[in-house]
């Protein structure tokens, strides 16, 4: 069975300071994975996808990049962070159609 | 602009008795997903329609990619269906890039 894996669970960082959150997924070779983000109070959008190692394709302009340095890791980074990348950050993987998410990471920009 | 309208944005419901969950879209949408947030924020699979309906147990789905629409239908509701729901429909435009709606925040009332 294939799972997903999100770390940190939770954050708490400083404006203009540095940020890597972690997904893995185990079990599923080859995974389409995504960023998604959520607002405290807002809608949950896509920001990022990568159909295959290496390849990462931007949906939102957030600040933010993304990277897949290996076929079951994606990360989402950034050098400076501001006050509205707080939320959750949520990770998905698909084998093609369905989407299923990771347990997510609260992060809060202070 | 938005893209996937969902309503109602809140539902109460006694015991035992059962409602609709409604989104409609702006555009065709090729598939649509339902989900639950669990207690952590993270989101729980129901369904992936790409036409038809789907039932499991209680709960049942219907998606018309021509009328721009799907609906869970949620019968003889319990306090533990309690929660919040939300679509996430992809066009076939932009395969991979769900659209959530805002939710519906539901209560199980005694």
């Amino acid at each position: 069975a294939q799972t997903i894996h999100q770390w940190p669970v939770a954050e708490i960082k400083a404006v203009g300071s540095p940020l890597s959150l972690g997904c893995t997924i185990k079990g599923k070779s080859s995974p389409n994975l995504y960023w998604y983000w959520q607002a405290t109070g807002g809608t949950l959008q896509q920001l990022f996808y990568s159909i295959t190692v290496g390849q990462v394709e931007s949906v939102v302009q957030l600040n933010l990049s993304a990277s897949r340095p290996k076929d079951d890791q994606f990360i989402l980074s950034t050098e400076k962070l501001l006050l509205s990348h707080s939320g959750f950050y949520l990770c998905a993987w698909s084998p093609g159609d369905e989407q299923y998410f990771g347990p997510g990471t609260r992060l809060t920009v202070l | 602009g938005d893209q996937v309208e969902q309503s109602p944005s809140a539902l109460s419901l006694h015991e035992g008795t059962g409602s609709a969950l409604r989104c409609n879209f702006t555009t065709t949408m090729r598939a649509v997903q339902w989900f639950r947030k669990n207690s952590r924020g993270s989101l729980i699979n129901l369904f992936y329609l790409a036409s038809g309906t789907k039932e499991n147990g209680r709960l049942k789905s219907a998606f018309d990619s021509k009328e721009r629409y799907s609906t869970l239908h949620i019968r003889d509701a319990q306090l533990e269906d309690s929660g919040t729901y939300f679509c996430a429909a992809e066009r076939g435009s932009a395969l991979g890039r769900l659209h959530f709606g805002a939710g519906t925040q539901l209560i199980v009332i005694p």
